[in-house]
């Protein structure tokens, strides 16, 4: 059962253009979404968060959108640069259950010069 | 900001044997830490809730035998995996953290290779 969905596992995009990273949920009852950003052999680093009770939380090039009746968040990232090439998770929480974090299956990004 | 430190990086060990993971918070006291494990161009699979002072809670279908945690203090959280096999091998990641980002912070991870 797979809660926190990534349905496009790669995405490729040209510098200095938005990339666009989706992800859609199926537990109504998460109350609070992530994303984090991940090398190879690596932990992941925390990029941006968002409560349910907000559709936009916007830091610096990253801005994270919440629908919550599609049950769908998106990472929006412009300008993109080629550093932020990485895998991009998604995570979601319910803080009815403590810290515990459901992720999705992760967007691979290439940013190309 | 909240540090969790994760030791070691990478392990190699012979199938049969015991590896211990530690997994530290460096500049705040965690009474909670998370244990995932990642397989190969996978999603992050929540293993276990560890308690400091108690008993961890394990995810349905991780095998607690199999996978001991141990949360002596408010600072440290070990995973043993004991009598290795090469199916264990695998990226082993946890986190801690508090307040507003409790549970957030993710070690470096470490990955092990059972041979």
């Amino acid at each position: 059962d797979q809660q926190v969905k990534q349905n496009s596992p790669s995405l490729s995009v040209q510098e200095g253009r938005i990339s666009i990273l989706n992800c859609d949920y199926t537990n109504s009852m998460f109350d609070y979404f992530l994303w984090y950003k991940k090398y190879p052999a690596e932990g992941p680093t925390f990029l941006i968060s968002i409560s349910s009770i907000k559709d936009k939380n916007e830091d610096g090039r990253f801005t994270v959108f919440l629908n919550k009746s599609a049950k769908h968040l998106s990472l929006h990232i412009v300008p993109s640069q080629p550093g932020d090439s990485a895998v991009y998770f998604c995570a979601a929480n319910n803080n009815n259950q403590g810290g515990k974090l459901i992720f999705g299956q992760g967007t691979e990004l290439s940013v190309k010069p | 900001g909240a540090v969790v430190s994760q030791h070691p990086s990478r392990v190699i060990c012979k199938s049969g044997t015991s590896v211990k993971i530690e997994c530290r918070s460096l500049d705040f006291q965690a009474t909670t830490m998370f244990w995932y494990r990642q397989f190969p161009k996978k999603s992050l699979m929540l293993m276990a809730t560890s308690n400091e002072g108690s008993k961890a809670t394990y995810e349905q279908g991780v095998e607690k035998d199999k996978f001991l945690i141990n949360h002596a203090s408010l600072t440290l959280s070990t995973l043993t995996v004991t009598s290795a096999h090469p199916e264990d091998s695998s990226f082993y990641i946890c986190s801690a953290g508090t307040g507003i980002n409790y549970g957030y912070t993710f070690g470096s991870g470490t990955r092990l290779t059972v041979v």
